[in-house]
């Protein structure tokens, strides 16, 4: 199982551009989430989901938009770029209900950097 | 909401001594206390939970304390390694049904061989 994966690794954006940041698990995992890590910052939440066509905002999801048609894939998306955002985005997923229902699987990461 | 406090943020040790990272949370409903490991250039990884129903727990080399009356909880790592060097995170959460965890800002573990 490749678990979760990220596309991609590295990304250099202008400031208004937009892109969107791929995540797909293999897991069968419900719950997918998108983190954003900025340096001495820890994790916060942009977003997250319980299930296919269901999303919901976490604590930072200004600026960013996600959708989730199958239950693999959670892709996040950044319509107007922003020097704010520069960091690293790591999403994850965990399986559904009982007491694994937070156990995080993360992928490894998406650098972006808007200049 | 949920506020969690971690220290210290960077932590030097010499290899075999033990480390102890230390965190407090705001939510007393809080129930749920993971620690993940990251690795340069790598996401975090789960390495030890504990639920509130019990004040410790161990695997191998590494254990968690949970401190529910004072709202904190601790990772003790012994015979510190150099593949033990990384950033440690702990967070908090309402448990099952609670989707979002709470993450501390981390900790730098330096082991020094």
């Amino acid at each position: 199982n490749a678990g979760v994966t990220q596309t991609p690794k590295f990304r250099i954006l202008k400031i208004g551009q937009s892109m969107t940041l791929q995540c797909a698990q293999d897991m069968n995992h419900n719950y997918m989430y998108w983190y954003r890590q900025d340096p001495g910052m820890g994790l916060k939440l942009i977003y997250y989901s319980v299930g296919a066509g269901i999303t919901d905002k976490g604590e930072v999801p200004n600026g960013y938009n996600v959708s989730r048609s199958t239950t693999e894939d959670f892709p996040l998306r950044l319509e107007l770029a922003a020097p704010s955002q520069t960091s690293v985005y790591f999403c994850a997923s965990s399986i559904t209900g009982g007491a694994g229902a937070n156990v995080l699987t993360f992928g490894a990461g998406s650098r972006l950097t808007v200049l | 909401g949920e506020n969690v406090e971690q220290h210290p943020s960077t932590l030097s040790v010499q290899e075999g001594d033990s480390a102890v990272i230390k965190c407090t949370y705001s939510d007393s409903a809080s129930n749920y206390f993971p620690w993940y490991k990251q690795e340069l250039g790598k996401g975090p990884q789960l390495i030890i939970d504990i639920r509130s129903n019990v004040g410790e727990k161990k695997d191998q080399r590494i254990a968690v304390t949970l401190n529910k009356t004072a709202k904190h909880f601790s990772l003790h790592i012994t015979e510190t390694q150099p593949e033990d060097s990384a950033v440690y995170f702990c967070a908090a959460s309402l448990g099952a049904g609670s989707y979002q965890l709470t993450f501390g800002k981390g900790t730098k573990l330096s082991v020094i061989p």
